[in-house]
Order: structure tokens, then C-alpha cells, then sequence
């Protein structure tokens, strides 16, 4: 089946860094979304791509759709504590199945104060 | 604007037990999915629905069953709970024009 790769895994990093995670695949994405899970909650949407190339922006949160549609990263800058959590990707395929999505395994981000 | 609202939010129940867990949505979406989180696996979507008394398999869906009767309710059934079982399942939806909007999860203990 199709397969989402999300890297890092997790992620140690003193408050104040940069970050970055991306997401490959093998496969042709039309939608790239980027979701962040805070525990003891559900995913909630930090921000959505739907074209190739496709830079997006939301606050400190930097994502991209990449220009082959098989991967897409996020950056977050100068990051504080409440950055901490689970960031997952999602991709929904070039071929429409009512919407559904692939997830990637998650980055699990831990911020040092 | 509850969204989508997944009850109950824990449940422990015996191997062999059967649970049905509830998924409602006020959102008027089309589509509704529900996932299960395990640790470093992400989330893999078990069945889905594309429209109210339309159901789908997913990626992982043996020893799940699902109904849509009415279009902003999702059931999810589990018919003999198993410990593999154990995990935190989400209910989502969305529409054509609107990404998935996720539940709060309901964590599920099978011993």
C-alpha cells in the first residue's frame, strides 16, 4: 500500500532553535497537510497545501509542497515550549478516494526551556 | 461548535467483550473516518465513509465494524474485544473543501 516516510522520528532541541521535519513518498500527492497533537488530544490542523511548489506560511510555521508532489517539509523557527507535541503529515492521492488520507508516523518534538 | 465529538473517552474492557464507540459530527461532512494511534505507527484508518449508509475498509480493518445511518454519526464496533486492540482511536471528518477535523480520541484498554 501506499506509505508516507516522516523523519525525524523525534527531536530534542533547546528553546530558541530551528526546526525541521519532511515527508517523502513513492507516491503522487494532490494535498499536503500538516497536522500537530498536543496529548490527551486529537490532530489539529496547522496548515494545508494543495498545489505543487506551494509555500505556506502560519506564523512561525513554514510549510511546502514539494515540486515532484511526493514530499513536503515543515519548519518551525525560533521555537518555545508549548511547540511540544506530536507533528504528523498527512497526504491525501492524486486519485480521489472520498477524501481519505495517509498519515506519516509522526515527529515527536521535545523543547528545552 | 462542538465539531466532532467521540464518546466515551476511556473504556477497559475483557477480551471476548464487544463495545460500540460513538463518533458525532456537526459540521455537515460528507466523509467521516475512524483511526487507530499506536506509538511510532501514526495513524492507520480502519474504515471510512464516504456518505450517510456508504462504509469502506481501510488500512486495518479485521475485527471492526462500522455503520453511517445517519449522515453526522459514525459507529465503530468492535464485535470481540482482543488486546491487540489496545490502542487510542480517533473519529474524524471533512467535506470536499474542508481538511479532516479530528475527535479528542478515546483510549481503549483490552486485558
Amino acid at each position: 500500500g501506499q506509505q508516507l516516510n516522516q523523519s525525524p522520528q523525534s527531536m530534542f532541541i533547546q528553546e530558541g532553535e530551528d526546526v525541521s521535519m519532511n515527508c517523502t513518498s513513492s507516491s503522487i500527492f494532490n494535498t499536503w497537510l500538516w497536522y500537530k497533537q498536543d496529548p490527551g488530544e486529537g490532530p489539529v490542523l496547522l496548515i494545508a497545501l494543495y498545489k505543487a511548489g506551494e509555500l505556506t506560511s502560519n506564523g512561525r510555521l513554514t510549510a511546502q509542497f514539494g515540486i515532484t508532489r511526493k514530499d513536503s517539509f515543515l519548519n518551525i523557527s525560533a521555537s518555545i515550549p508549548s511547540d511540544v507535541g506530536i507533528y504528523f503529515c498527512a497526504g491525501r492521492l492524486i486519485y480521489n478516494q472520498g477524501g481519505k488520507l495517509i498519515f506519516g508516523q509522526g515527529t515527536e518534538l521535545s523543547v528545552k526551556p | 461548535n462542538a465539531g466532532v465529538t467521540q464518546t466515551p473517552k476511556f473504556r477497559v474492557l475483557k477480551t471476548g467483550q464487544s463495545m460500540t464507540l460513538l463518533c458525532a459530527q456537526d459540521m455537515n461532512h460528507e466523509y467521516m473516518y475512524w483511526y487507530r494511534q499506536d506509538p511510532g505507527m501514526g495513524l492507520r484508518l480502519i474504515h471510512y465513509s464516504v456518505g450517510e449508509g456508504t462504509t469502506a475498509k481501510g488500512e486495518v480493518p479485521d475485527g471492526y465494524n462500522v455503520s453511517r445511518l445517519k449522515k453526522q454519526n459514525f459507529l465503530l464496533g468492535l464485535e470481540s474485544a482482543a488486546p491487540s486492540q489496545t490502542s487510542v482511536y480517533f473519529c474524524a471528518s471533512s467535506s470536499d473543501y474542508s481538511p479532516l477535523h479530528f475527535g479528542n480520541g478515546t483510549r481503549l484498554t483490552v486485558t
